[in-house]
């Protein structure tokens, strides 16, 4: 009964290629978010959803794409992969209301060669 | 826009002995929610402890508490008694109260040394 899942956890992939990343979460919230890990370990917010609205849209180039067919998944496209997109990619999920922690899926190891 | 700043990119203790991570945040608002992420080699974040703006006593949970000092925007975990599973890295990070945009510092690595 995960609360935040990821799929798939590793991604390897060429250059050039189109790929997705799916995200649900089963805790009925209704505020969803990708975030970016780098080689560094920093951690920097991608996406937000709310309700299926895009709330949060980063400086992030457009061929990321998220896409939320409901309030409980937010998949992530990529097209035209590079280098540079290699990194862990995270799936989180809040409410909005009071209680805005921010529950974690376990992370998409992403390596682009 | 606001930011959150650790200092220590990488800390060591002693296993059973005390350790303080530091973070301070930037922001003009008055109501907003403070938390530490653990993240362990396996990838997975962990919520450690949250604290809510408006409350002055500081969190705690088990053997992790913050200092909270409103005033002065820090907001430093303490881990007593500290274990070998300790050992990963220590996120701040910063929400506005009904506004999920979180952020994160840059974390800190801490070992836990036998």
């Amino acid at each position: 009964d995960t609360a935040v899942s990821q799929t798939p956890k590793y991604l390897v992939t060429q250059m050039g290629n189109d790929k997705s990343i799916k995200c649900e979460q089963n805790l009925g919230h209704d505020t969803m978010y990708w975030y970016k890990q780098d080689s560094k370990k920093f951690l920097k917010i991608m996406f937000s959803y709310n309700n299926k609205e895009l709330i949060i849209n980063e400086t992030v180039p457009n061929r990321f794409s998220p896409k939320s067919p409901d309030k409980a998944h937010l998949n992530l496209h990529i097209n035209s992969l590079e280098l540079g997109d290699s990194a862990v990619y995270f799936c989180a999920s809040s409410r909005r209301d009071t209680d805005t922690e921010a529950f974690f899926g376990q992370g998409t190891r992403l390596t682009v060669v | 826009a606001q930011t959150v700043t650790q200092s220590q990119p990488e800390m060591s203790v002693q296993e059973a002995e005390t350790v303080t991570l530091s973070c301070t945040y930037d922001t003009s608002e008055s109501n907003y929610y403070l938390f530490w992420y653990k993240q362990p080699p396996s990838r997975q974040m962990i919520l450690v402890i949250r604290q809510e703006a408006y409350k002055q006593q500081n969190a705690t949970e088990n053997r992790f508490s913050v200092n909270f000092q409103k005033a002065a925007k820090s907001f430093s975990l303490k881990i007593s008694d500290s274990q070998l599973g300790d050992t990963a890295m220590y996120f701040c990070a910063f929400s506005l109260y009904n506004n999920n945009d979180m952020r994160f510092g840059a974390g800190t690595r801490l070992t836990v040394k036998p």
